[in-house]
């Protein structure tokens, strides 16, 4: 199994300004997942993020408004930029092992 | 677009079985049938998967059909904790596999 910390837990924000939120995980992982649950919705896939290589980012979704990195093996980040209202959701990070998909417990993002 | 068709919400009564459906009928041959469940405010937890035959673990047990056409997750005994939303999900099992969310069933046990 792996164990996923995600940071912060929840963010209040201004319209207009970043966020970056951290992916943590107990093991090596090649490929990290971001998600995007908005209210009452079910989960979307942003993007899959592999070590060393740029992003592969989901219909829908650009690289200049959700900049991922990955930097090694155990860490990633997703930045929500130029935030507005309608980026109020809750960010999930996933990794797959075996067979299974883990996730995080999710970032709950409020913008205002 | 997701592959699979569940309803959208069902309830049951705490201490019995709670069956819930779901179709696939475009599944490949090399597509496994995963379930998963988000509780409120938590992040989606595995619960069992399966290709052909019908499975079984400590939290439930998942049939399949013999076309593989559709399935139905079981939660034997459901409790109160059980109220979540059950996502079902088809997937391949090789590589790094994305895990597409459909729109889940919601599922409420009532004391």
């Amino acid at each position: 199994s792996a164990v996923i910390s995600q940071k912060p837990s929840r963010d209040i924000c201004q319209r207009g300004t970043s966020l970056t939120i951290q992916c943590q995980v107990d093991s090596q992982v090649t490929m990290m997942f971001w998600y995007r649950q908005q209210p009452g919705q079910s989960l979307t896939l942003i993007a899959t993020a592999n070590q060393g290589s740029e992003a592969t980012y989901e219909s829908g979704f650009v690289i200049d408004k959700f900049p991922i990195s990955r930097p090694n093996l155990t860490f990633s980040t997703l930045t929500v930029s130029n935030m507005s209202p309608e980026d109020s959701s809750i960010y999930l990070c996933s990794v797959s092992g075996g067979t299974e998909a883990f996730f995080g417990q999710g970032t709950r993002l409020t913008v205002v | 677009d997701a592959k699979t068709t569940q309803p959208t919400s069902m309830d049951c009564a705490e201490g019995r079985a709670a069956n819930l459906p779901c179709n696939h009928s475009t599944i490949s041959g090399n597509e496994y049938v995963y379930w998963y469940r988000q509780i409120h405010s938590q992040g989606p937890q595995y619960i069992i998967h399966g290709l052909k035959n019908n499975e079984t673990n400590e939290m439930a047990s998942l049939i399949i059909t013999e076309d593989r056409k559709s399935s139905t997750l079981i939660l034997p005994h459901a409790t109160l904790r059980d109220t979540a939303v059950y996502y079902c999900i088809v997937r391949a099992n090789t590589g790094g596999f994305k895990t597409i969310f459909g729109a889940g069933t919601r599922l409420f046990v009532k004391a």
